[in-house]
């Protein structure tokens, strides 16, 4: 079984919310990703976590805010967004290993108003 | 500048013959590269691997050649099917076992019936 699920499929905000979007694996996976992908474009990595711990941050805005809870899960909770923000927020994760493969799941598109 | 280049941004094959996408790269760092098939509004869907010690990997429809001295691959489908057509994403490895993953822009495959 290699899912990744993301939820919620799709999320409408305001420049002034608060919300979260969430990402699990259940796959033993110790390294997970926050990618952004716009249309026609390539995804862009956000974060990284291994081990729980967040290794990389990508040089992305505060108004973005990662969380690790547990090994399962990641977060990403969002503030204040501009309407550029707008796109297909992926969640990744792998085992650890060099030539592990990162194992992608549907996605959260989001629309900032 | 784009270490990870698909210059076709469309490919358009017609049904039981082969699809050949290409992708170059330039950092010789890269020691893994990975094709990834996606739909709209989907995730990525991991289709098949390959290690830099290695020229070539099959699996099922699916083969990718790698050459290191042009630093250039390319993933061979055959026969392609209607259900083939996709967005394909090519991808190489860096930051070693943390696996972050550099995106080309992608082709998209047409396969006619």
């Amino acid at each position: 079984d290699t899912e990744v699920i993301q939820t919620p499929k799709h999320l409408v905000m305001g420049m002034t919310n608060k919300k979260s979007l969430k990402c699990e694996q259940h796959m033993g996976h110790r390294a997970m990703y926050w990618y952004k992908q716009k249309a026609k474009k390539p995804p862009e990595l956000m974060f990284v976590y291994s081990y729980e711990k967040l290794s990389i941050n990508e040089s992305v805005p505060s108004r973005f805010s990662p969380e690790c809870p547990n090994s399962s899960l990641l977060n990403l909770h969002l503030h204040a967004l501009q309407p550029e923000d707008s796109a297909l927020y992926l969640c990744a994760s792998k085992r650890t290993g060099e030539t592990d493969t990162q194992y992608f799941g549907p996605g959260t598109r989001l629309t900032v108003l | 500048d784009q270490q990870v280049k698909q210059n076709s941004p469309s490919l358009s094959v017609q049904e039981g013959r082969i699809s050949i996408l290409n992708c170059d790269y330039t950092n010789s760092m890269f020691d893994y590269f990975l094709w990834y098939k996606k739909y709209p509004a989907e995730g990525p869907t991991f289709l098949i691997s390959i290690s830099s010690i290695k020229d070539k990997n099959e699996d099922g429809r699916f083969t990718v050649f790698l050459n290191k001295s042009a630093k250039h691959l390319s993933l061979h489908i055959v026969p392609s099917q209607p259900g083939d057509s996709a967005v394909y994403f090519c991808a190489a490895n860096y930051g070693g076992s943390q696996g972050n993953l550099i995106f080309g822009k992608g082709t998209k495959l047409s396969v006619k019936p």
